[in-house]
């Protein structure tokens, strides 16, 4: 099947650094990217739906300054935590689709952020 | 608006046990889309099922099965004889309006 892959798996930086958060498609076109955080034995949050070429569509309440999404290509979206606070720790996970929903969306592996 | 519910949050069975996992959704829309995922112990989230709103014909994949009744807005998922490797938290979905809403997941124990 079709897969997403998400880089890196895990990362731990400095309070006030910025981390990307890289999520590719290696087998089809993902015209749509969906973010999600997810916080220990929590089910998904949707931050953000960003669609090839054009701005992401937040969430309420999540800081689109701080979360900044880039969607450049059909095979590349990525989420950079500008800022990071030990508060923004958390589990974070792309997911791509193309042709929604009359086909599965494929999950990247998931990004374990930590900030010290 | 849009709402997922799984009612149990965690399940404990033995090897080969049947057990089913309970899903409630809520929507106003007649068209829509209903998702199983299995989350294991490393995060990725893989794809169970998908149904949409007008097929509520049941489904078998192996030891899955999947129950859907719009009757009663319900889409339950049941592992017939478990086994250790279906320990994972299972998550349902609802695919409306270009968005997921996921339930807040089962954590399913296989004990051997």
């Amino acid at each position: 099947g079709a897969v997403v892959s998400q880089h890196p798996s895990r990362v731990i930086c400095k309070s006030g650094t910025s981390v990307k958060i890289e999520c590719r498609s290696l087998d089809f076109q993902a015209t749509t990217m969906f973010w999600y955080r997810q916080f220990p034995k929590q089910s998904l949050m949707l931050m953000a739906t960003s669609n090839e070429g054009s701005k992401a569509t937040y969430e309420q309440g999540v800081e689109k300054d701080k979360f900044l999404i880039n969607h450049a290509s059909l095979t590349l979206s990525t989420l950079t935590v500008t800022s990071a606070h030990p508060e923004d720790s958390s589990f974070y996970i792309c997911s791509g689709g193309s042709g929604l929903p009359n086909t599965e969306a494929f999950f990247g592996q998931g990004t374990r952020l930590t900030v010290v | 608006a849009q709402k997922v519910t799984q009612a149990q949050t965690e399940i404990s069975v033995v090897e080969k046990e049947d057990v089913t996992l309970d899903c409630v959704y809520e929507t106003r829309d007649t068209t829509y889309y209903l998702f199983w995922y299995k989350q294991p112990p490393s995060g990725e989230l893989v794809f169970l099922i998908r149904r949409n709103s007008f097929d509520e014909q049941n489904e078998i994949s192996g030891r899955y099965s999947w129950n859907f009744q719009k009757s009663t807005s319900s889409f339950n998922f049941t592992i017939t004889a478990s086994q250790v490797v279906d320990s994972a938290v299972y998550f349902c979905a609802l695919y409306n309006f270009n968005k997921f809403y996921f339930g807040s997941g089962t954590k399913l124990n296989v004990k051997p």
